[in-house]
């Protein structure tokens, strides 16, 4: 089944404590990238992949770092999470115009 | 960049005709999209236009007019698993697209 994955579904973290946020897909897709989403801000763009070893900032980036070192795999870093980084995660691969989203994580940063 | 308005929220009731519009400002444009989500979900590709006009999909529709940057999604015969949000997106030089804020599309019976 063509699917993208993200994990974990909920996380709940301290301030500075580093986590990753995984993302895998299995469609062999070429762009994959990050958005957050907040309560009446929408889907907020924070990195985009184009392919292995090419990322670029999306609208929002500052506090995030990602790497694409496999087609398939589009982890998240947060260095040093901080209390404005509580959000709703989103992961997508896309080829073409249509984007297929992870089921999100719902990240809480006390 | 990209920068997008649709409206907050849309009420109607069950079988009616419901029109959700976006506008949008931008430096290269490629199309726009539309994604529902509903609570607690994901969202899901509904449509993509890249040349002006119509596109129909089932209930579902969508139109585009480059000339005034402005589409929208027009939905039919409303049933009450409608109610969800709805997202424009526009796909620029990045080829990953900038979403609006979404529109709470609310239906009664």
């Amino acid at each position: 089944e063509a699917q993208v994955t993200q994990n974990p579904r909920y996380l709940i973290t301290v301030t500075g404590k580093k986590l990753t946020v995984t993302c895998s897909q299995n469609m062999n897709h070429e762009y994959m990238s990050w958005y957050r989403q907040d309560p009446g801000l929408g889907l907020r763009q924070i990195y985009y992949s184009m392919n292995v070893e090419v990322t670029d900032k999306g609208d929002v980036p500052e506090g995030y770092k990602v790497s694409r070192k496999e087609k398939r795999n589009f982890p998240l870093i947060l260095e040093s999470p901080s209390p404005n980084q509580t959000s709703l995660y989103f992961c997508a691969s896309s080829q073409g115009e249509k984007l297929f989203f992870g089921s999100g994580t719902q990240l809480s940063v006390l | 960049g990209q920068s997008l308005e649709q409206p907050s929220e849309v009420t109607a009731v069950e079988g009616a005709i419901v029109q959700i519009n976006c506008t949008y400002q931008t430096s290269g444009f490629y199309g726009l999209s539309w994604y529902q989500q509903h609570d607690g979900g994901a969202p899901t590709f509904l449509s993509y236009n890249a040349l002006d006009g119509l596109e129909e999909t089932g209930r579902f529709s969508s139109f585009l007019s480059r000339s005034d940057s402005y589409g929208y999604l027009l939905l039919q015969e409303l049933q009450m698993k409608d109610s969800a949000s709805y997202f424009c997106a526009a796909s620029g030089g990045s080829y990953i697209p900038t979403f609006g804020r979404g529109t709470s599309l609310i239906v009664h019976p």
